[in-house]
């Protein structure tokens, strides 16, 4: 079956970085464009940046352009967010999930905390 | 960016009663609407994709209709396992976006 499972998360200050990994399982990770999602304590769902098959093609909200880089390892089935300059606001649960339409599958999430 | 307003932003509703909900696209969508269910503390799951198609393995109670701008998520004879927050979202264009969600619970 197909699985995400998502690590990395944790607790950093302002300015500092961190990245997020998702590991994937259960299909042909090379065929599917990837997409991480965020969600701040007790928000809603706001769509970060996804990657293409072959890397060829990444997009970002405005929100986190040119802070975060989304980059996957198809020989290790790997999708991941590195996150720099990190802002308070950044704190959030994050989420992969897989596709860039539909998003039909998604990681448990890792909590991400920025904290002076 | 396409703006997707929902509404209402909270329902309470008894067991077995329909569920309506709306989402409204500040631009065409076509059909690059798709739903969401995220119970507490857990990951959104896909309910409806492409407006009207309900994914693999969502009771049939689900159903979703629309294109355009104006879309409708129908929960027909709600369950107790159905109190969750429901979110739109739309492929139509870069970047995608989420409905700020609607929260249903149960009476």
């Amino acid at each position: 079956q197909v699985q995400l499972v998502q690590s990395g998360g944790g607790l950093v200050k302002p300015g500092e970085s961190l990245r997020v990994s998702c590991a994937a399982s259960g299909f042909i990770f090379e065929d599917y464009y990837m997409t991480w999602i965020r969600q701040a304590p007790g928000k809603g769902l706001e769509w970060l940046s996804h990657i293409s098959t072959t890397s060829e093609f990444t997009k970002y909200a405005d929100s986190v352009k040119g802070r975060f880089t989304v980059s996957r390892d198809n020989a290790k089935n790997s999708l991941f967010l590195q996150m720099n300059n990190l802002k308070t606001e950044d704190t959030a649960v994050y989420y992969c999930a897989r596709g860039t339409l539909e998003l039909d599958y998604w990681g448990q999430g890792t909590l991400v905390t920025v904290s002076p | 960016e396409i703006v997707l307003t929902q509404s209402p932003d909270f329902q309470s509703v008894t067991p077995n009663e329909k569920v309506t909900i709306t989402c409204r696209a500040s631009q065409s969508v076509g059909n690059g609407l798709h739903w969401y269910q995220q119970r507490p503390d857990q990951s959104p799951k896909l309910l409806i994709k492409y407006a009207s198609q309900t994914f693999s393995g969502v009771p049939s109670r689900f159903s979703g209709s629309g294109s355009g701008t104006d879309f409708t998520l129908t929960i027909n004879s709600l369950e107790p396992e159905d109190s969750a927050t429901y979110y739109c979202h739309q492929s139509s264009a870069l970047p995608r976006t989420f409905g700020q969600g609607t929260k249903v619970e149960i009476k």
